[in-house]
């Protein structure tokens, strides 16, 4: 069935690094894979987005690279704030009506 | 409003009893999700609806969960006979188009069965 491995569950970073999060999926009919951040206690909220036809896309900061070969995508936040600390879901969309989500990293943005 | 809302926002229900969760989405959205999130996990998509009609509940963990949006806005969870593994944060979202747009999501309501 559809799944979507997110690693790492946790990570650590000083202020001012890079951080990086992959998540591989498993149905190649996934065209859609976006990135959430959830803040303790808040909703969920979109922070970026790729579809199949391109292989990344940037905003700021924020990055996504999509190797549909491998069936994997990956999240960049270079310049890491204190602000950037949060629990990030990559996810993806089949084509059908369901969006499934990995299990989430929580990132700790150390001051 | 201007986002989705939910309510309420913290519900403690007794083992055995039913409870109804409320989803307002963002007027003009025809597609609306219920997830269901455990602590320290990512959402687990429940159900789907596109306007009134409920075009996946593939989600949904058993036959005492119940979903409906018989307007093509408002929708309501229905949990029966609550256990305490429905303990969870149920989260409500919309979107303009069926997966492949961004979706835009409440707040949660906190179920605690004891």
């Amino acid at each position: 069935g559809e799944n979507v491995e997110q690693h790492p569950s946790t990570l650590s970073v000083q202020e001012g690094d890079s951080a990086v999060i992959k998540c591989t999926y498993s149905d190649s009919a996934s065209n859609y894979f976006p990135w959430y951040k959830q803040e303790l206690g808040k909703r969920p909220q979109l922070i970026i987005d790729i579809r199949s036809n391109v292989g990344e896309k940037k905003d700021q900061r924020i990055a996504v690279t999509l190797n549909k070969t491998a069936k994997h995508f990956s999240l960049h936040i270079t310049e890491t704030q204190p602000e950037d600390s949060a629990v990030y879901f990559c996810a993806d969309y089949t084509g059908g009506f369901k969006t499934i989500f990995g299990a989430g990293t929580r990132l700790f943005v150390k001051a | 409003g201007a986002g989705v809302s939910q309510s309420p926002r913290y519900k403690v229900a007794k083992r055995g009893q039913d409870v109804a969760l409320r989803c307002d989405p963002i007027s003009g959205h025809v597609s609306l999700f219920w997830y269901q999130q455990a602590l320290g996990q990512g959402p687990e998509f429940l159900t789907y609806f596109q306007n009134e009609a409920q075009l996946d509940k593939s989600g949904l963990p058993s036959d005492r969960f119940f979903a409906e949006r018989p307007e093509g806005s408002v929708s309501t969870l229905k949990i029966q006979r609550t256990q305490q593994e429905d303990s969870a944060v149920y989260l409500c979202a919309s979107s303009i188009g069926p997966g492949d747009t961004e979706a835009f999501f409440g707040q949660g309501t906190r179920l605690t069965v004891v």
